[in-house]
């Protein structure tokens, strides 16, 4: 069974640029989460999705925003970088039944020149 | 609104050794808690869950957590380090009425000696 897949892997970007990140969840998972993740702030969640619908947001500005499709498949989108943006992003699957875990992928990690 | 606290940034042990992990918590509502671990340049990995049930719960690699509500504490522990198990380690909460909201706390390097 495939496991939470993220692309790209690494990206480098400059200031004022948009990005765009990719998650695919382990199959039959109808939820995914996207959490971001630096030295200072640690791990903060973002938003979280299930049937193409975001359910939670966390505390992060407009400029980051994200969708899910109809497969699932998600992804999340930060418009006008800035330094600060850099960081590992990371994307989880979940079933949404019960007393579920959340299955991390891999990362992304955003670097902003 | 629950929160999570991890006393220790960095934890060193000699091999064989005892690993403890600090997790405090707080929690308006019965809370459910996970320990997960991340190794370099890696996702998140879960080691165990508490989710009502046992108040020991076991999780793999011969990690274990207890419940202690009255201490409002789910510290990890295993009782001999190996050096596989340096990673960095961290607790969380659930947000309370949506499984994919988790609330970290700053993570615990743990670091095992020879």
């Amino acid at each position: 069974k495939a496991g939470v897949t993220q692309t790209p892997r690494y990206l480098i970007k400059t200031r004022g640029q948009q990005v765009t990140l990719s998650c695919s969840p382990i199959s039959g998972h109808r939820s995914v989460s996207w959490y971001q993740q630096t030295p200072g702030q640690g791990l903060q969640f973002l938003f979280e999705y299930f049937s193409e619908t975001q359910r939670n947001k966390g505390n992060f500005p407009g400029r980051f925003s994200g969708r899910q499709f109809s497969n699932s498949r998600s992804e999340m989108n930060v418009s006008t970088l800035e330094l600060g943006d850099s960081a590992l992003y990371l994307c989880a699957s979940n079933v949404w039944a019960g007393a579920n875990v959340l299955t991390f992928g891999a990362g992304s990690r955003l670097t902003v020149l | 609104a629950q929160s999570v606290t991890q006393l220790g940034s960095h934890v060193s042990v000699s091999e064989g050794a005892l690993v403890l992990l600090r997790c405090n918590y707080s929690s308006s509502v019965p809370p459910y808690l996970f320990w997960y671990v991340q190794y370099p340049n890696q996702g998140l990995q879960l080691l165990l869950k508490y989710t009502s049930a046992a108040t020991l719960v076991k999780g793999i690699n011969g990690f274990e957590a207890e419940f202690k509500k009255s201490e409002t504490s789910f510290h990890l522990t295993k009782p001999s380090a190996h050096m596989s198990d340096a990673a960095e380690y961290f607790c969380a909460v659930s947000a309370g009425g949506s499984q994919g909201n988790l609330i970290f706390g700053k993570g615990t390097k743990l670091s095992v000696k020879p």
